[in-house]
């Protein structure tokens, strides 16, 4: 069964640097997702991503996220200077054409610990 | 703007006790509705979805969900528990305006006791 894949699975990091996370959505969807959880609270919703852009982003998603798709497969998440509360869990999801009610499909995470 | 409300934040079942979990959303218009699933260690999966319809919903390894109009509630129902759910159990809503984006419920977490 096709799957989203998410690298690394845990990264540590310290405070101001750039961080990047990695995905790899089901190669026929066309959505891209990246949401987060913070410990002990709510899957946030970060951005979404369509024909090479945003085509939708939360008031998380400040100048110090960026994503891009550079090479047809990975979708990645940048975050340019890591702040203490960027610790969270980062998920990636993907998602087809099937009308506008389609299923996401998740990655297992990517575990971010900023010291 | 939509939101989700899960009320339940940790639950604690024996097996072969039936579980209900409850979840509210608030938003004006048509909604579509999930319950997600997270074992540990793995990724979220989904259990199941409302679009349309019979607004009782079967979904994988004997789970459903009503959802109810006037309430704003999609409930999460299982007969009979196995240790095997063991897991973190999420709604989620998306609204029919075109975003593509689910919203999150903070999630409920379930234990089952053998």
């Amino acid at each position: 069964e096709p799957e989203v894949t998410q690298t690394p699975s845990h990264q540590v990091t310290q405070m101001g640097q750039e961080v990047i996370l990695r995905c790899v959505p089901i190669s026929n969807h066309l959505y891209f997702y990246w949401y987060r959880q913070i410990l002990g609270q709510k899957v946030e919703f970060l951005v979404s991503f369509y024909n090479n852009e945003i085509s939708e982003k939360s008031e998380i998603f400040d100048d110090q996220f960026s994503v891009e798709r550079p090479d047809g497969s990975n979708f990645t998440l940048k975050i340019r200077s890591t702040k203490l509360e960027d610790s969270a869990m980062y998920f990636c999801a993907s998602s087809g054409l099937a009308g506008n009610t389609g299923e996401l499909f998740f990655g297992e995470g990517s575990r971010l610990t900023v010291l | 703007a939509q939101s989700v409300s899960q009320h339940n934040h940790h639950v604690i079942l024996s097996e072969a006790a039936s579980l209900e979990l409850g979840c509210n959303y608030s938003y004006g218009g048509t909604v579509n509705l999930f319950w997600y699933v997270q074992y540990p260690g793995q990724h979220l999966q989904l259990l199941l979805k409302y679009f349309s319809g019979d607004p009782l919903v079967k979904g994988i390894k004997g789970f459903e969900a009503e959802f109810i109009k006037s309430k704003f509630s999609f409930n999460l129902r299982k007969p009979s528990v196995q240790w095997s759910d063991t897991a973190e159990y999420f709604c989620a809503v998306k609204g029919n305006t075109g975003r593509r984006a689910l919203t999150f419920g903070s999630g409920t977490r379930l234990q089952v006791q053998p």
